[in-house]
């Protein structure tokens, strides 16, 4: 199994460039997340999902866009990139069984410059 | 809502020091307490983890234990190497914020020197 892949690993944009950023995963999980780091912040949640065809906004959602067409597959789009969009982030996904024995395994993140 | 705090960083350490990283939570009900671990250019890897109180995860030598009367996991190896050094993230789920997400703290630098 792959795991959970993020593409692209490196990516620089213009202010006002719009950009998809892909994640998969390949363990048929309901949950799948999108987090951003940024330096002395932690990860903060930017949306989720707990199924095909179901998101929600996290702490700081303005700015991105997702949708979840399939199980498998969780873009999360920018649609006008802004120089506070300069991150890294990670997608993660997760069962939707096993209440708080549940585990959340994280992509290798991708890394955006917004000059 | 939901809440993590860790110590700030970065802990320098020598190489067979003792480390305690510590971690507080904020949240109702019982959620499950995590420590995520990221080396450098890498993305998170869970570290361990404890579902209920008085638990006690471990792993590759380092252990945390579930303390709901003082609301914290605090993160202990007893004899850190080089290899050691990284980013360690205190995290819970549950509470708050349901078991669709992880509610992070905002990292500790952990430098291992030989």
């Amino acid at each position: 199994n792959a795991g959970v892949t993020q593409t692209p690993k490196f990516q620089v944009l213009k202010t006002g460039q719009s950009m998809t950023l892909q994640c998969a995963q390949d363990m048929n999980h309901e949950y799948m997340s999108w987090y951003r780091q940024d330096p002395g912040m932690g990860l903060r949640l930017i949306h989720y999902s707990v199924g095909a065809g179901i998101t929600d906004q996290g702490e700081v959602p303005n700015g991105y866009n997702v949708s979840r067409s399939t199980t498998e597959d969780f873009p999360l789009r920018l649609l006008s990139a802004a120089p506070s969009q300069t991150s890294v982030y990670f997608c993660a996904s997760s069962a939707s069984g096993g209440g708080p024995r549940k585990t959340q395994y994280f992509g290798p993140g991708t890394r955006l410059l917004v000059l | 809502g939901d809440s993590v705090t860790q110590m700030e960083g970065p802990v320098t350490l020598s190489e067979e020091a003792f480390l305690t990283i510590n971690c507080t939570y904020t949240a109702t009900g019982y959620p499950s307490l995590f420590w995520y671990v990221q080396y450098p250019g890498e993305g998170l890897q869970l570290l361990l983890k404890a579902t209920k109180a008085d638990d006690k995860g471990s792993n590759k030598g380092f252990e945390a234990t579930y303390r709901k009367e003082t609301t914290s996991f605090h993160l202990e190896k007893g004899s850190v190497q080089v290899s050691d050094s990284a980013v360690y993230f205190c995290a819970l789920l549950g509470g708050n914020s349901g078991y669709s997400t992880l509610t992070f703290g905002k990292g500790t630098m952990l430098l291992v020197s030989p």
